[in-house]
């Protein structure tokens, strides 16, 4: 079965430690995202790859961290610096083109920092 | 730069009742839009799109959104609601720029009473 898969599904954390959350994709995809969600606020970009080797900051990258060294995997690091970082982390993929506009989504990481 | 707005966080219909999920967006090129579907606790799954020709669009669970341009809206639509339904719905739009990156409502939360 094709997908993305994020691990773990829940991951407690004391304030002032980094965690890093996994995302993993067997589509094939070359795109990929990472999201956070809070509630009545939607999906916020955080980063953003399009190719192995290169990523983007999207419209809340502070205090976070990302790598691409695969086409398979873009792990997300939430540092200390994230003041705020409990929250939902969605992981997503997609093609080039038309078609890629479509972003398929992984089950998400729901962090709770305390 | 793009943005959407979802008017309401939150419907509630009784079942086999009709339903409307408004989204509106603004943007100052052609846009590319989508309604996503969240259940709980899950990513999102693509419910259905509008990316070029016929302005109704339809997904395969009974569920049909409108692209008006004049008035730039993507309005979700059900004619009777089943408890199924009942999950997180998100519009998003897109500019098919070089990121493809998806710009999301703040959602709308549909709970359907028996």
């Amino acid at each position: 079965d094709g997908g993305i898969t994020q691990s773990p599904k829940y991951l407690f954390r004391k304030e002032g430690q980094n965690v890093t959350l996994s995302c993993e994709q067997n589509l094939n995809h070359d795109a990929m995202y990472w999201y956070r969600q809070d509630p009545g606020q939607g999906l916020r970009l955080i980063y953003y790859s399009q190719i192995v080797n290169d990523f983007q900051k999207g419209d809340i990258a502070e205090g976070y961290s990302v790598s691409r060294e695969k086409k398979e995997s873009f792990p997300l690091t939430v540092t200390s610096a994230q003041k705020n970082p409990t929250a939902f982390y969605l992981c997503a993929s997609s093609t080039p083109g038309l078609a890629g506009l479509e972003q398929y989504f992984g089950p998400g990481t729901r962090l709770t920092v305390t | 730069a793009q943005s959407v707005t979802q008017l309401d966080s939150q419907v509630p219909v009784f079942e086999e009742a009709p339903v409307e999920l408004r989204c509106n967006y603004s943007s100052s090129v052609s846009v590319y839009l989508f309604w996503y579907v969240q259940y709980p606790n899950q990513g999102l799954q693509l419910l259905l799109k509008y990316l070029s020709g016929s302005t109704l669009v339809e997904s395969i669970n009974g569920f049909e959104a409108e692209f008006n341009k004049s008035q730039t809206s993507f309005h979700l639509r059900k004619p009777s609601v089943h408890i199924s339904d009942t999950a997180e719905y998100f519009c998003a739009v897109s500019d098919l720029g070089g990121a493809q990156k998806l710009v999301f409502g703040q959602g709308t939360r549909l709970t359907i009473n028996p």
